[in-house]
């Protein structure tokens, strides 16, 4: 098993470009989530899913929109990236809401100038 | 919402020695506290949890203790080797609701041999 995958591990944007963060895992897990690690923040959530077809927003979830169109998959857009978008993004599942054990990926290192 | 502090900032010890990490939050509904370490280049991994019915839990060199009057957590390691060398994040959660979780800031632990 791969766990969760997580692309690109870097990246370099210019201000107002979009892309998009991708994440997968072959864990079938129903819950995924996005968070941004910044220094002396710890980790916060952007926007979760707790299966294919519904998401929501975590605690910073301005700038930033989410599908959940697989169980599989869970990708991460930035539509006009911003400076403070500069972050390291981690990807995160668990078997179901209430499972508790986070498996997170290895991150994406986004810098925005 | 849930706010979880985090202190020390970082943390170094002599190889052998114990470390304690300590935790407080704010949301006494929570009731689900895991610990994870994120060795360099690596996303967060879990290394032990608590919950809010437990007062300690052990495993091997870790420990974690709860204080739900007090509404703080501490992780205790014990023995330290130099691959304890990372950095700590502490959470709080309420179990059984979209598995959201609250990081703290996070500790960097240096084990100098």
């Amino acid at each position: 098993n791969a766990g969760v995958t997580q692309t690109p591990k870097f990246q370099v944007l210019k201000t107002g470009q979009s892309m998009t963060l991708q994440c997968a895992q072959d864990m079938n897990h129903e819950y995924m989530s996005w968070y941004r690690q910044d220094p002396g923040m710890g980790l916060r959530l952007i926007h979760y899913s707790v299966g294919a077809g519904i998401t929501d927003q975590g605690e910073v979830p301005n700038g930033y929109n989410v599908s959940r169109s697989t169980t599989e998959d869970f990708p991460l857009r930035l539509l006009s990236a911003a400076p403070s978008q500069t972050s390291v993004y981690f990807c995160a599942s668990t078997m179901y809401p209430g499972a508790n054990v986070l498996t997170f990926g290895a991150g994406s290192r986004l810098t925005v100038l | 919402g849930e706010n979880v502090e985090q202190h020390p900032s970082t943390l170094s010890v002599q190889e052998g020695d114990s470390a304690v990490i300590k935790c407080t939050y704010s949301d006494s509904a929570s009731n689900y506290f895991p610990w994870y370490k994120q060795e360099l280049g690596k996303g967060p991994q879990l290394i032990i949890d608590i919950r809010s019915n437990v007062g300690e839990k052990k495993d091997q060199r870790i420990a974690v203790t709860l204080n739900k009057t007090a509404k703080h957590f501490s992780l205790h390691i014990t023995e330290t080797q130099p691959e304890d060398s990372a950095v700590y994040f502490c959470a709080a959660s309420i179990s059984n609701y979209g598995q959201n979780f609250v990081f703290g800031p996070g500790t960097r632990l240096s084990v100098l041999p």
